[in-house]
C-alpha cells in the first residue's frame, strides 16, 4: 500500500488563487519531497524539505512539513493555468527507499 | 544533457511476449531507479541500483520481471512473459550519489499487453 495519504484527491482552482496539497505519513522520514507531473510526462523534482527543517521555499512555492503529527503540506501561491498537473509527495526512509503518494490532480482554471 | 531517456515511448504486446524496456541515465548519476504507475496502485518502486548493482528489488512482483545494468549508462527492465496485468506506465529515474534526495525521471514506457 502506498506509504501516505494526500488530500485533497483533486482541486480544482481560479488562476491566481493560492493552492494548498496534504501530505500525511505513517513511519519516521529522513526527508520528504515533491514531485509535479504533467499529464503523459515524468515526473519532476520541485522541492525536498528534510526531517530536521520546518518550513522550505521556493518561488512561489512553500513547504512545510510537522513530524509531529507526521504530515506535510504544499502552498503554490498566485497560481497560473501553467500549474495544472498532478503533485506527489515521495517519503524517503531508511534503507535509501523512496516511496510516493497518491497524489492530488490540481486544476488551475483561467 | 538530454536527461534520463527511455524507450520505445509506447510498446503494445499480446499476452505472453517477452517485453524490454530501456533506460539511459543521466551521464554521471548513479543510481536508477525504475517504477511502475498504474491508477489504481500509483507509483510502486520495482528496483534500485546503486554504482550498477541491485540495491533493493523487493518491489519485482514475480519472476517474470527482471532488470539488468551492464554499465553505468544503460539498463533494461525485462517482462517474460508479460500478461494483461503488466499494464502500467513504466519510469526510470536516476539520481546522484547514493541518497534518493531528487530524483530525475524518463519520459516513461506506456506498455500495453493484450
Amino acid at each position: 500500500s502506498q506509504q501516505g495519504e494526500e488530500d485533497p484527491q483533486a482541486l480544482s482552482i481560479q488562476e491566481g488563487e493560492n493552492a494548498t496539497m496534504n501530505c500525511s505519513y505513517k513511519t519516521s522520514i529522513n526527508n520528504l519531497q515533491w514531485y509535479r507531473q504533467n499529464s503523459g510526462r515524468g515526473l519532476v523534482h520541485l522541492i525536498l524539505i528534510r526531517s530536521n527543517e520546518r518550513e522550505k521555499h521556493s518561488g512561489r512555492l512553500r513547504v512545510t512539513l510537522d513530524t509531529s503529527k507526521k504530515s506535510s503540506s504544499l502552498l503554490i501561491t498566485a497560481s497560473r493555468a501553467a500549474d495544472t498537473a498532478s503533485y506527489f509527495c515521495a517519503k524517503e526512509t531508511s534503507g535509501s527507499r523512496l516511496t510516493f503518494g497518491e497524489g492530488t490532480q490540481l486544476t488551475v482554471n483561467p | 544533457d538530454a536527461g534520463v531517456i527511455q524507450s520505445p515511448r509506447h510498446e503494445v504486446t499480446e499476452m505472453g511476449q517477452e517485453v524490454t524496456l530501456r533506460c539511459k541515465p543521466i551521464s554521471g548519476h548513479n543510481s536508477l531507479f525504475w517504477y511502475r504507475q498504474t491508477m489504481m496502485r500509483g507509483l510502486e518502486l520495482l528496483i534500485y541500483f546503486n554504482n550498477n548493482v541491485p540495491i533493493d528489488d523487493s518491489g519485482m512482483p514475480e519472476d517474470r520481471f527482471s532488470a539488468k545494468m551492464p554499465n553505468a549508462s544503460f539498463s533494461t527492465l525485462k517482462i517474460q512473459p508479460s500478461e494483461p496485468r503488466d499494464s502500467a506506465v513504466y519510469f526510470c529515474a536516476s539520481s546522484l550519489g547514493r541518497a534518493v534526495e531528487k530524483l530525475f525521471f524518463g519520459s516513461g514506457t506506456q506498455l500495453s499487453v493484450l
